[in-house]
């Protein structure tokens, strides 16, 4: 079954620190793989994108990496604001269909701290 | 700043009542999507349109339907809305880039029936 896991579920870190957030996916075959942030009440916003033959992309502060073999993700969130405080959501998009299919992720909840 | 406008932000409304969620976008995207979205949850595809005059239902069944007339406009309608109905209700349109199809988000609508 093709799934997307993320952990942790929560997080609670002080302003200035850094973060990892995880993504496990068992979704073949595979074609990309997205982070999003979703701010409290709002639509979900792309942070990174990678392919097949990316290990790591970054947005800023935001690192994204990708490991296809174990089929893993990571992004690294540097010296983190309080504005980074949202939902971030690990996508993964097949390549078994025309628009390839997309596998939501729950999310996990980043709190920042002042 | 997302060109994809959702409205109402926010409804709440009796149970038996006909809405309509209505979602438009100045991208001149051929494909628009709707999700569901609970809080803690992953997003459920519930419809999608790849242009003007094609509709298709998503993964998850859902009692609403939607048309697409125009290009840019892709409204949901229940005829007649019960508590179960209650959720976050998100549009995307979306365009291929590089060989991936990257989803751009409205706002949302968050639905209250009662």
């Amino acid at each position: 079954k093709n799934q997307v896991e993320q952990s942790p579920q929560s997080l609670i870190i002080l302003e200035g620190k850094n973060c990892t957030l995880q993504c496990n996916y068992t979704v073949s075959p595979f074609s990309n793989l997205r982070w999003y942030k979703q701010d409290t009440g709002r639509g979900p916003v792309s942070l990174t994108i990678m392919t097949f033959s990316e290990n790591t992309k970054s947005n800023g502060r935001y690192t994204a990496t990708l490991d296809a073999d174990t089929k893993q993700s990571s992004l690294h969130i540097t010296a983190s604001q309080l504005s980074d405080s949202a939902s971030y959501i690990c996508v993964v998009s097949d390549r078994g269909s025309t628009l390839g299919r997309l596998y939501f992720g729950r999310g996990t909840q980043l709190t920042v701290w002042p | 700043e997302a060109d994809i406008y959702q409205t109402p932000r926010y409804l709440v409304i009796g149970t038996g009542k006909k809405i309509t969620l209505e979602c438009s976008q100045t991208m001149g995207h051929d494909k628009m999507y709707w999700y569901q979205q609970d809080p803690g949850m992953e997003l459920h595809l519930i419809h999608y349109s790849y242009g003007v005059n094609s509709t298709e239902k998503g993964d998850l069944s859902s009692e609403s339907t939607v048309s697409r007339i125009r290009t840019e406009h892709f409204p949901l309608t229940l005829e007649s809305a019960r508590p179960s109905h209650t959720s976050q209700y998100l549009c995307a349109s979306s365009e291929e880039t590089s060989g991936a199809n990257v989803l751009t988000f409205g706002a949302g609508s968050r639905l209250t029936v009662l």
